[in-house]
């Protein structure tokens, strides 16, 4: 299997701030690098896919990149509604597809 | 647009099998451009791939449950459907159902990327006497 990690666990910053979250996969897995957030009580929601890839309708503030082993998150300049869990996801191998363990963005 | 709906119990025995089905609606189950998908959430904790079945019937499971698990797909019905068997509290979580994108990879040939893109609103199942 291939295991995702992500740093940090959790990290408290304010609105405006701009954040970036690490995501490393145990072996290169090329740019084959989802991105989800989630918010409390709800469904995962696909952010970025590709590594890089912005998903339609997901605001611009949010962009991804990285390839090989070492993926980013970065969100240019929080919003209030950006409070939520952010899981990397790899679809390289299927066998199986893996979770990052996530990242909570709380507020400061 | 498509939305995905989980449907089945939400209270299941031990040992017994959970049975949970996943209406879609908006769009057509019967295409080859999707992968259809169960994810599972632990209470409290992150998220685990369960499997995801194709149109045709092809089917790939994560080898942690292959053993108890079991997907199946009803295109007359705009269906898919999960069993997993000999369940334990272990299996307690909120599952979900989701869509995958299959999108082919730009100058990559017989590449795709697979990313889930439509997901169902959750169901809670506690496995519990």
């Amino acid at each position: 299997d291939i295991q995702m990690t992500q740093s940090p666990s959790s990290l408290s910053a304010s609105v405006g701030d701009r954040v970036t979250i690490t995501c490393r996969a145990s072996q290169s897995i090329t740019t084959y690098l989802n991105w989800y957030q989630q918010k409390p009580g709800k469904a995962p929601e696909l952010l970025i896919y590709g590594a890089s890839t912005l998903q339609s309708g997901v605001p611009s503030r949010f962009s991804g990149s990285g390839s090989g082993t070492d993926f980013t998150l970065t969100i240019s300049s929080l919003q209030p509604e950006d409070f939520a869990t952010y899981y990397c996801q790899q679809s390289y191998s299927t066998h199986p597809w893996t979770f990052g363990p996530g990242t909570k963005v709380e507020i400061k | 647009q498509v939305q995905l709906q989980e449907s089945g119990p939400g209270l299941v025995k031990p040992s017994q099998t959970l049975s949970l089905t996943c209406t879609v609606s908006g769009g057509s189950i019967n295409s080859g451009s999707f992968f259809w998908t169960w994810i599972r959430q632990h209470p409290g904790k992150g998220l685990e791939w369960i499997g995801y079945i194709y149109y045709r019937g092809d089917t790939y499971y994560n080898p942690s449950l292959s053993s108890r698990v079991s997907i199946a797909i009803d295109t007359s019905k705009n269906q898919f459907s999960l069993k997993l068997t000999s369940v334990t509290a272990a299996d307690t979580a909120v599952y979900y159902c989701a869509r995958v994108r299959i999108t082919l990879v730009q100058g990559v040939p017989y590449s795709n990327y697979y990313y889930m893109d439509v997901w169902g609103k959750g169901t809670t199942v506690t496995v519990s006497s």
